[in-house]
């Protein structure tokens, strides 16, 4: 299988804050990487996939970027809506695993 | 907009089987895609169950694979999870979901099973 590990586990940031998750794979999955945002009794929703292309309807401050190996998911400036879990998950090979989740808590 | 909904019982013994469905509204299964469960235990992450495509073809997590079913009812636009000798571990929240390309586009709101006697 492959193991997906992000960074980190949790951080705390204010409304406001550029925020940048991690996301490493244990070998290469070229592109297909995706990631997802989980707020508190809800489902997990798309936000990227292909590790770049924005899923309709996602507000334009999240971003993805990398290929290989690392990925990186960004929030250019925090909205109170933001908080909550993201999760990434790799769709190169079955069986498609996802990280451990990075909590994302208000400051 | 499609919407998924799973329903099930909340409580299954221990070496019982667990049997969710998944009822799909706003999109015809017939049409495509892949369908499929993922799982999230307590304070944990995701794991992917399996997902099928309307057609029948499946693909399971080697790690359940002998003890999962997932299949597809078009006629009511609903397709099904059974797990079958569960134990403790298999306590989660488990999620419906539509996959295209291997990335899961939407998602049920969840159901919490727990196994307990």
């Amino acid at each position: 299988d492959i193991h997906m590990t992000q960074s980190p586990s949790s951080l705390s940031a204010s409304v406001g804050d550029r925020v940048t998750i991690t996301c490493r794979a244990s070998q290469s999955i070229s592109s297909n990487l995706n990631w997802y945002q989980q707020t508190p009794g809800k489902a997990p929703k798309l936000l990227i996939y292909g590790a770049s292309s924005l899923q309709s309807g996602v507000p334009s401050r999240f971003s993805g970027s990398g290929s290989g190996t690392d990925f990186t998911l960004t929030i250019s400036s925090l909205h109170p809506e933001d908080f909550g879990t993201y999760h990434c998950q790799q769709s190169y090979t079955t069986p498609y695993t996802f990280g451990q989740g990075t909590k994302l808590e208000i400051k | 907009q499609v919407q998924l909904q799973e329903t099930g019982p909340g409580l299954v013994k221990p070496s019982e089987t667990l049997s969710l469905t998944c009822n799909v509204t706003g999109y015809s299964i017939s049409r495509g895609y892949y369908w499929g469960w993922i799982r999230q235990p307590p304070g944990k992450g995701l794991e992917w169950i399996g997902s099928m495509y309307h057609s029948g073809s499946n693909y399971y997590n080697p790690s359940l694979k002998s003890r999962v079913t997932i299949s597809v009812d078009p006629s009511k636009n609903q397709f099904s999870l059974r797990l079958s000798s569960v134990i403790a571990a298999d306590t989660a929240v488990y999620y419906c979901a539509r996959s295209a390309s291997r990335i899961f586009d939407s998602w049920g709101q969840g159901i919490l099973v727990t196994v307990s006697s």
